[in-house]
């Protein structure tokens, strides 16, 4: 099955900096890949999402780039507030309808 | 009003003692699924419904059982249940398997 690997585990950044969070998958014939956000004690919340026949896509403050070459996949967050602390789950899906998530990375931002 | 609604959302039981956890959902989606969630392995997928008395097995669906005979249903089910499935489960849903799901408020489940 999927291997979906996440990294880092935790990041800190100061309020207004940038984040960037980084995903590795293993099946080549993956071809959709959401980004989840956790709060503390909430259910996780679908931020954005990308298919694999799209290199990037943007909503506002969030983006998500995708390299199907080297199988791996971003999230990126500009100009970070302090509600966007929260935990971040990447995820990656194929041609079986299964759906593999990352481990997750715990973003606090720092005021 | 659209959700994704789990019952009960704690519940503390005994080994062996079967138990269910049921998910509805209003927003007439074709795809379903269940998910546990424990600290440092993020969730993974139990078992995943296509539609209606379409069911599969998702990364770790020993010990549990799902049923789709409506649409809008899809309870786990764990027919003898032990320690290891303490855990926080989800239920989610999407129009258009898998995408853009919806989870729902989740079920935080003890077996001692």
């Amino acid at each position: 099955g999927e291997n979906v690997e996440q990294h880092p585990s935790t990041l800190s950044v100061q309020e207004g900096d940038s984040a960037v969070i980084k995903c590795t998958y293993s099946d080549s014939a993956s071809n959709y890949f959401p980004w989840y956000k956790q709060e503390l004690g909430k259910r996780p919340q679908l931020i954005i999402d990308i298919r694999s026949n799209v290199g990037e896509k943007k909503d506002q403050r969030i983006a998500v780039t995708l390299n199907k070459t080297a199988k791996h996949f971003s999230l990126h967050i500009t100009e970070t507030q302090p509600e966007d602390s929260a935990v971040y789950f990447c995820a990656a899906s194929g041609t079986g309808n299964q759906f593999y998530f990352g481990t997750g990375t715990s973003l606090t931002v720092i005021p | 009003e659209a959700q994704v609604t789990q019952n009960p959302r704690y519940l503390i039981t005994v080994t062996g003692k079967k138990l269910t956890v049921t998910c509805s959902q209003n927003m007439n989606h074709e795809y379903m699924s269940w998910y546990r969630q424990d600290p440092g392995l993020g969730l993974r997928q139990i078992y995943y419904s296509m539609n209606v008395e379409v069911t599969d097995k998702g990364d770790v669906p020993e010990g549990y059982k799902v049923s789709r005979k409506e649409k809008r249903n899809f309870p786990l089910i764990l027919e003898s249940p032990s320690p290891n499935q303490t855990s926080l489960y989800f239920c989610a849903s999407s129009p258009d398997s898998p995408y853009e799901q919806y989870f729902g408020p989740g079920t935080r489940l003890t077996v001692t």
